[in-house]
């Protein structure tokens, strides 16, 4: 089962930051939180992970509690181009595989 | 960019017969996954293999499925014989290794519809 819990949809105004949460309450220490989203009919794009330290790049931020049970991930100038499925996913470290959950759905409105 | 291959990119058939998926990963990658993904959920793992040997295919439903990656490069996906349940999105992924914080690299999928 999935590790993770997201809300199921989100809007946002183009040009406005997107704030994507995630709960992941029984991560452990070694866990890697990876995001992915997936543009409708189209292969999941890999977005950032991390493990303790909040993590940027060209697409997004993200953002770990110290506490890491909770995580946020920034569209920092969201645009038309961003409307996808947001995935969270907590990495198994026994196998490192990625058990996916359900996902949000994000709509950048214009 | 290197990208990972997938064919055919869609595939009507019907329940009964054989239906193969192609992939092929990003050069040097010696991870392969193949997922299914229902329409309106995440994907699920259905085998890893790592070089040309499964690591794992405990949710490969083996009556009917068959994954193979002879040279350890590109690999095939069977279903024989397709039923109407298998109508899904069928995604090819590959990474370096299977390490702590190795990144994942999926291809555009393959969606079948099986009536």
């Amino acid at each position: 089962d999935a590790k993770t819990t997201q809300p199921p949809s989100m809007d946002c105004a183009e040009g406005r930051a997107a704030n994507l949460p995630c709960n992941h309450s029984t991560i452990s220490g070694n866990e890697y939180v990876y995001w992915y989203r997936q543009i409708h009919s189209q292969g999941p794009q890999y977005i950032i992970h991390g493990l303790k330290n909040n993590e940027t790049n060209e697409m997004a931020s993200l953002i770990i509690t110290e506490d890491r049970k909770s995580s946020t991930l920034i569209l920092p100038h969201a645009t038309l181009r961003d409307t996808a499925v947001y995935y969270c996913i907590v990495r198994v470290v026994s196998n490192y595989q990625l058990i996916w959950g359900a996902g949000t759905k994000l709509i950048i409105k214009p | 960019e290197a990208e990972v291959a997938q064919s055919p990119r869609y595939k009507i058939t019907e329940k009964s017969q054989a239906v193969a998926f192609w992939c092929d990963p990003i050069s040097g990658h010696a991870t392969l996954y193949w997922y299914r993904q229902i329409l309106g959920q995440g994907p699920e793992l259905l085998v890893q293999f790592q070089d040309e040997s499964v690591v794992d295919d405990s949710q490969l439903p083996k009556d009917r499925f068959s994954a193979e990656r002879l040279k350890g490069v590109d690999s095939t996906l069977k279903i024989q014989p397709a039923e109407l349940g298998d109508s899904a999105m069928y995604l090819c992924a590959s990474s370096l290794w299977p390490g702590t914080g190795e990144t994942q690299y999926f291809g555009p999928g393959t969606r079948l519809l099986v009536l």
